[in-house]
């Protein structure tokens, strides 16, 4: 069946950097994008980007970017979320999710909490 | 930039009927899915193209889209669809959610 795994929580200093991991299995990582959603404690969702596997294309949220890059390893079938100069209204969990091309997302990967402090 | 627009809580009775509303300009030229969020858990896709249900989705979930307005409808509702729900649309490339909607089953 299809799953996504992502890596474990993480805690950074205001001003690091921090990747996100996404390990896809159950299906052909190429024929699918992936895209990121970030949910901050007691909010709604927000979308981050998606990348397309299969060419690397990607398309990330105004008020991310220049912070955020997506990209893949096709060969290892994981998606990766890198976003720098951390600040402390960045502290959510974050998701990576299945993507019907600029449609919906029907498989999600489990969710890792990114908490800024200092 | 294009905005989806939810009812922060709906509540409703057991075995009752509950319809969320997403609204946004000129919806219906638009897919809407929607997505169900339960306390803790990764959200679940619950409808999509506006109306199909992915598979293992009881049919007691519905979809609607027309003019502005786009609808989830859960007819008899159960204690456990007690959830956030969300919408997502697309305006051009960029992925456009509502801000949720807290189902209360009372």
């Amino acid at each position: 069946q299809v799953q996504l795994v992502q890596s474990g929580p993480e805690l950074k200093r205001p001003g690091a950097s921090v990747k996100v991991s996404c390990k896809a299995s159950g299906y052909s990582f190429i024929d699918y994008h992936v895209t990121w959603v970030r949910q901050a404690p007691g909010q709604g969702l927000q979308w981050v980007g998606w990348v397309r596997p299969y060419n690397g294309d990607t398309n990330s949220a105004h008020n991310l970017q220049g912070r955020v890059t997506l990209t893949t390893d096709t060969s290892a079938s994981t998606a990766y979320l890198e976003l720098k100069s951390l600040r402390a209204d960045d502290t959510a969990v974050y998701f990576c999710a299945r993507e019907h091309a600029l449609s919906h997302f029907d498989s999600w990967g489990q969710g890792t909490l990114i908490t800024v402090s200092s | 930039s294009y905005e989806l627009t939810q009812p922060p809580s709906v509540s409703v009775s057991p075995g009752q009927t509950a319809s969320i509303t997403c609204s946004g300009d000129k919806l219906e030229n638009k897919y809407v899915c929607w997505y169900q969020q339960r306390t803790g858990q990764s959200p679940l896709l619950v409808i999509f193209h506006d109306n199909k249900r992915p598979s293992g989705i009881p049919e007691r979930f519905s979809g609607s889209n027309s003019g502005n307005t786009a609808t989830l409808t859960i007819s008899g509702t159960q204690a456990m669809d007690e959830a956030d729900y969300y919408c997502q649309s697309w305006d051009g490339s960029t992925v456009v959610f509502g801000g949720g909607t807290k189902l209360t089953v009372l």
